[in-house]
């Protein structure tokens, strides 16, 4: 069963402006992190943010982690045509083993030109 | 960083045939790989998780015998599609890590289309 669900299933926006994608889950996790999909290809890994973090950056990206609510976001600030690709979050979930991610259904984001 | 590659990147096969995919880290050793799927505009779905020189362990649901995982090396991991029909054309995906609580490195897929 999907663990993550991201909303918007998809946005729009115009280049220059910031793209916020959300992210909930319903178990206890060691981390949650979000990946970028380009169409047909492989994901690749943007931020890992534990349990126990609240918010962290990577050049334009800012995540946030808010536990008590299950929830996570991530902000593309100040974004790109190149940033069009879909997003997906992924929660490694405590008590399991071999560290299995649980993916989202993802955000298809659209940056217009 | 480290590089996960697949081979092949997409390989159509008629109905009754097996398809081997291979999943090679080419710069690190993978002590586990991971094997999804993904329909389009869906999200991943994790198959199954190999330890290397062990057997995969397989999520529920998703049949061992038709999809046959072998990593017998740290570098190599494949995934065996056995007698293909059309409703397994998908997006297989790998990824690997190199041990517990690793970041995941994926590879760029393989897209299988069974006629």
């Amino acid at each position: 069963s999907q663990q993550g669900e991201e909303d918007p299933q998809a946005l729009s926006i115009q280049e220059g402006e910031n793209a916020t994608m959300n992210c909930s889950y319903k178990t206890s996790i060691n981390n949650l992190q979000w990946y970028r999909q380009n169409s047909g290809r492989g994901l690749v890994h943007l931020i890992l943010i534990r349990s126990n973090e609240r918010e962290k950056h990577s050049g334009r990206l800012r995540v946030t982690l808010d536990t008590s609510k299950k929830s996570s976001s991530l902000l593309i600030t100040a974004s790109r045509a190149a940033d069009t690709a879909s997003y997906f979050c992924a929660t490694e979930n405590s008590g399991g083993s071999n560290y299995k991610l649980t993916f989202g259904k993802g955000t298809l984001l659209t940056v217009n030109p | 960083g480290a590089v996960v590659s697949q081979h092949p990147s997409r390989v159509i096969c008629k109905s009754g045939t097996s398809v081997k995919i291979e999943c090679r880290s080419l710069d690190f050793q993978a002590t586990t790989m991971f094997w999804y799927r993904q329909f389009p505009k869906q999200s991943l779905m994790l198959m199954a998780t190999s330890n290397e020189g062990s057997k995969a362990t397989y999520e529920q649901g998703v049949e061992k015998d038709k999809f046959l995982i072998n990593h017998a090396s740290l570098t190599l991991s494949t995934l065996t599609v056995t007698s293909a029909h059309p409703e397994d054309s998908s997006f297989y995906i790998c990824s690997a890590s190199g041990g517990a609580r690793e970041t995941q490195y994926f590879g760029p897929g393989t897209r299988l289309l069974v006629l």
